[in-house]
């Protein structure tokens, strides 16, 4: 079973330039999302995505960051324009389904997007 | 809001012997899952162990158990027979058994380096 796919894995971009990751979850699951990972730190949701509906969004930045899941199946993060604390590993994550208990929702995570902001 | 706390940024441990990374956690919840998390350098997060906060036997997969005290809120990880392949950075990672899609997020600590010495 392929696992989770994101491109591309190293980015580099000026400051106030834009840049887009995208991710493809393992076939079949349902709930999609994407972490922040700054160094240092653990990951941070940024957004959670339900088939093609969103169900969580409150930690994205949204005057600059935006993400959509068309047809509910691979999905595509933008920034812009990028500031210098964006500098992070994207990481993208998927599971089963969202709901049920630690099994079913078990997610599993692509290799991320090392975004470097000069 | 959930807090995940790992108080040891670095840890060390000899080839073939026994290390304990620490994770203390903050919630009032009563249901929840608890997870550890390894990050090699490749960045991939893969699951190292799970447990559900409502069963009281200790989680146990090959060399890696959890002791997992719940009135004190503390979770961690034991790595027995520790093998150079298990250097990597560790998470510990809490997730709510609430219904609700935004309540599976996972929210993670800041990670432990472990590093194993030869």
């Amino acid at each position: 079973e392929a696992g989770v796919a994101q491109s591309p894995r190293y980015k580099i971009i000026e400051k106030r330039q834009s840049v887009a990751f995208w991710c493809n979850p393992i076939s079949g699951h349902a709930t999609l999302y994407w972490y922040q990972q700054i160094l240092g730190q653990g990951p941070k949701l940024l957004i959670q995505f339900q088939n093609n509906g969103v169900v969580d969004d409150s930690q994205l930045p949204k005057d600059r960051f935006s993400a959509e899941r068309l047809k509910g199946v691979d999905s595509t993060l933008k920034i812009q324009p990028a500031k210098l604390e964006d500098s992070a590993v994207y990481l993208c994550a998927s599971s089963l389904r969202a709901s049920g208990g630690a099994f079913s929702n078990e997610q599993f995570f692509g290799p991320g997007t090392r975004l470097t902001v000069l | 809001a959930q807090t995940v706390t790992q108080s040891q940024p670095e840890m060390s441990v000899q080839e073939a012997e026994t290390v304990t990374l620490s994770c203390t956690y903050d919630t009032s919840e009563s249901d929840y899952y608890l997870f550890w998390y390894k990050q090699p350098p490749s960045r991939q997060m893969i699951l190292v162990i799970r447990q559900e906060a409502y069963k009281q036997q200790n989680a146990t997969e090959n060399r890696f158990s959890v002791n997992f005290q719940k009135a004190a809120k503390s979770f961690s990880l034991k790595i027995s027979d520790s093998q150079l392949g298990d250097a990597a950075m560790y998470f510990c990672a809490y997730r709510s058994a609430l219904g609700g899609g935004s309540n599976y997020k996972l929210t993670f600590g800041k990670g432990t380096l472990l590093t194993v010495n030869p």
